[in-house]
């Protein structure tokens, strides 16, 4: 298993603004996740963040509006730029260990961002 | 591309047994993961099928066909505490995939 912890729990902002969310693991993990969950609705994946490699986004997601940064293997960051009220979100941060030849991955307590 | 679907919502009794079926389309396929989510909680783990069958653990059930496209969970004996949101995600190629969610209520 392993123990995720996200910074800040939530906030509030302004729109044109930009947030970065922290993501920190208490082990070392190759693959690390960005997920967004809209109120009332179920997990999208933004992109996947691999240390040493630029994250690969899904569709309708950019890395200039979502910037992500992975700098070693137990942390990473994401930054929601130029806000704008439908970034009002859960963001979500997930890891999967690889251990046990399952592919399961365990989340973070994610960050509520609401925006003006 | 990825296609899951599941119902919106279900009402259950509590002690009784309740089946939430989740059918797939999905370009790859390392697995099936039913997450277990409490309203304004992170998302936890419920079961994981790779292979055709039934995975049982403890009240929780999970079954797969992947040839169907097409796996349920069964919680037996519900409890109040059981009443959350009930994902279905589908993991492909080193990503996770997620359905809408079950809204589950479970009533005395």
């Amino acid at each position: 298993s392993a123990v995720i912890s996200q910074k800040p729990s939530r906030d509030i902002c302004q729109r044109g603004t930009s947030l970065t969310i922290q993501c920190q693991v208490d082990s070392q993990v190759t693959m690390m996740f960005w997920y967004r969950q809209q109120p009332g609705q179920s997990l999208t994946l933004i992109a996947t963040a691999n240390q040493g490699s630029e994250a690969t986004y899904e569709s309708g997601f950019v890395i200039d509006k979502f910037p992500i940064s992975r700098p070693n293997l137990t942390f990473s960051t994401l930054t929601v730029s130029n806000m704008s009220p439908e970034d009002s979100s859960i963001y979500l941060c997930s890891v999967e260990p690889g251990t046990s030849g399952s592919w399961e991955q365990f989340f973070g307590p994610g960050t509520r961002l609401t925006v003006l | 591309g990825q296609n899951i679907d599941q119902p919106t919502e279900m009402t259950a009794t509590e002690g009784a047994i309740v089946q939430i079926n989740c059918t797939y389309q999905t370009s790859g396929f390392n697995g099936l993961f039913w997450y277990q989510q409490h309203a304004g909680e992170a998302p936890t783990f419920l079961s994981y099928n790779v292979l055709d069958g039934l995975e049982e653990k403890g009240r929780f059930s999970s079954f797969l066909s992947r040839s169907k496209g097409y796996s349920y969970l069964l919680l037996k004996e519900l409890q109040m505490k059981d009443s959350a949101s009930y994902l279905c995600a589908v993991s492909g190629a080193n990503n996770l995939f997620f359905g809408t969610g079950t809204r589950l209520t479970v009533i005395p």
